[in-house]
């Protein structure tokens, strides 16, 4: 298993302003991926983090909006830019779930954009 | 395209009951197929993974099946409990994209 750690847990963020979450892994991983959860709705993949790559954005995301640092194998960074009330989400930072293995998650940014 | 989707969207039971979630799946070309929960306003939480060639998984109170070929998998919970209530979500590991699709899910409030 893997235990994620992510910050922050919840944040109440102005409008037009950047928020930087956090994802810290226990073990060294190949990928990681970002999802989005908005209110009543279920997970939407956001993208996929490589090491010493640009990270691949699935459709609707652009990097713009959603830039993802991946400095080394453990560690991502998500940054929802330039907020509208729109963003109002969880987002999620998870490992596994590629090659058939079990995916984790962490426990979630709650966002709040006024 | 792969689309997930889980019956009933919310469930009230009384505590003590046996109950069953349903997911099923469109394209039976998964790797695996995982039972999530997930607590109001948190991450998710892993509860059982079934490979494609296996039917069923167990750990505790928990029995999850797997009928790849129907697109169907069901969640048994025996003996609930009230600090069963959340969230339940299942997804599929797509095999032509490598990609988790996840249900809508199914919300679980078990009565004391």
């Amino acid at each position: 298993s893997a235990v994620i750690s992510q910050k922050p847990s919840r944040d109440i963020c102005q409008r037009g302003t950047s928020l930087t979450i956090q994802c810290q892994v226990d073990s060294q991983v190949t990928m990681m991926f970002w999802y989005r959860q908005q209110p009543g709705q279920s997970l939407t993949l956001i993208a996929t983090a490589n090491q010493g790559s640009e990270a691949t954005y699935e459709s609707g995301f652009v990097i713009d909006k959603f830039p993802i640092s991946r400095p080394n194998l453990t560690f991502s960074t998500l940054t929802v830019s330039n907020m509208s009330p729109e963003d109002s989400s969880i987002y999620l930072c998870s490992v596994g779930g590629d090659l058939g293995t079990e995916a984790f998650f962490g426990q979630g940014t709650r966002l709040t954009v006024v | 395209k792969q689309e997930v989707t889980q019956i009933p969207a919310a469930l009230s039971v009384p505590e003590g009951e046996n109950l069953v979630l349903n997911c099923s799946f469109t394209d039976s070309a998964i790797y695996n197929l995982q039972w999530f929960r997930q607590d109001p306003g948190k991450g998710l939480t892993s509860l059982l993974l079934i490979q494609s060639s296996q039917r069923e998984q167990t750990s505790g109170r928990l029995n999850a099946s797997l009928d790849k070929s129907s697109g169907r998998s069901t969640l048994y919970i025996a003996a609930s409990q009230p600090g069963d209530s959340a969230t339940y979500l299942c997804a599929v590991l797509a095999s032509n994209t490598g990609k988790l699709i996840f249900g809508q899910g199914t919300t679980l409030q078990v009565k004391p």
